[in-house]
């Protein structure tokens, strides 16, 4: 069966640091574009990272220079490393499998895992 | 970044009615090749979102034909031609045509 399953999150301090894991079955992380999306509380989607299939990251704006995307092929998991985390980050956290990709663009976000809760606060 | 514009923000039907929901993009996402790389999803209540339609009309694995996608360039629209009460949930746009920065539309929550 193709899917994903986060975990990692829970309650943080601002300031602190989690990291969360993606694990994938089914399919391999690395043969296709993978992004973190998250959903602040009682709001829509936002993307957060993205690691495309050649390996390349891109982070928001938002988030950058505080989170890292690192993928292990090895056990078939993306890791998110958050560092110095802001009550604003409180979110729900997912990730997702693009269905296909071309030089065109990116075809439907067709797995996603279940979401791993994160909430900064004192 | 594009971004991507929801009407209505919610919407009340009865089982077995129509219900359509509109999606504008701030620049086209007509690609040379013909297609236009607009997703919709449905996120039901406490659930992740699901895929329902890429690529702007074609319906994912295991998608209803009730739900059908329709429009180009900028301004798409989804139908669901009679609402079931496990269609309930908020329904979100995104384009794909600007990686990486993919971006939802703000969401239509539809009620029964």
């Amino acid at each position: 069966e193709v899917q994903l399953v986060e975990s990692g999150g829970g309650l943080i301090q601002p300031g602190g640091s989690l990291r969360l894991s993606c694990a994938a079955s089914g399919f391999a992380v690395d043969e296709t574009f993978m992004i973190w999306v998250r959903q602040g509380p009682g709001k829509g989607l936002e993307w957060v990272s993205v690691i495309y299939r050649g390996g390349r990251r891109d982070y928001a704006d938002s988030l950058n220079g505080r989170i890292a995307l690192f993928r292990d092929t090895s056990n078939n998991t993306l890791y998110l490393q958050m560092n110095s985390l802001r009550v604003e980050d409180t979110a729900v956290y997912y990730c997702a499998r693009a269905r296909h990709t071309s030089v065109f663009g990116v075809e439907g976000l067709d797995v996603w895992g279940q979401g791993t809760t994160v909430i900064v606060s004192s | 970044e594009i971004v991507m514009n929801q009407s209505p923000l919610s919407l009340a039907v009865s089982p077995g009615e129509a219900a359509s929901i509109s999606c504008r993009a701030s620049q086209s996402l007509l690609k040379r090749n013909g297609n236009n790389y607009l997703d919709w999803y449905l996120q039901k209540p406490g659930q992740s979102p699901q895929l329902l339609i890429y690529l702007g009309s074609n319906r994912a694995s295991g998608v209803p034909d009730r739900f059908n996608g329709s429009g180009s360039g900028t301004d798409f629209t989804l139908t669901i031609s009679r609402v079931e009460a496990e269609d309930v949930g908020v329904y979100y746009c995104m384009q794909g045509i600007e990686t990486p920065a993919l971006t939802f539309g703000g969401g239509t929550k539809v009620a029964i």
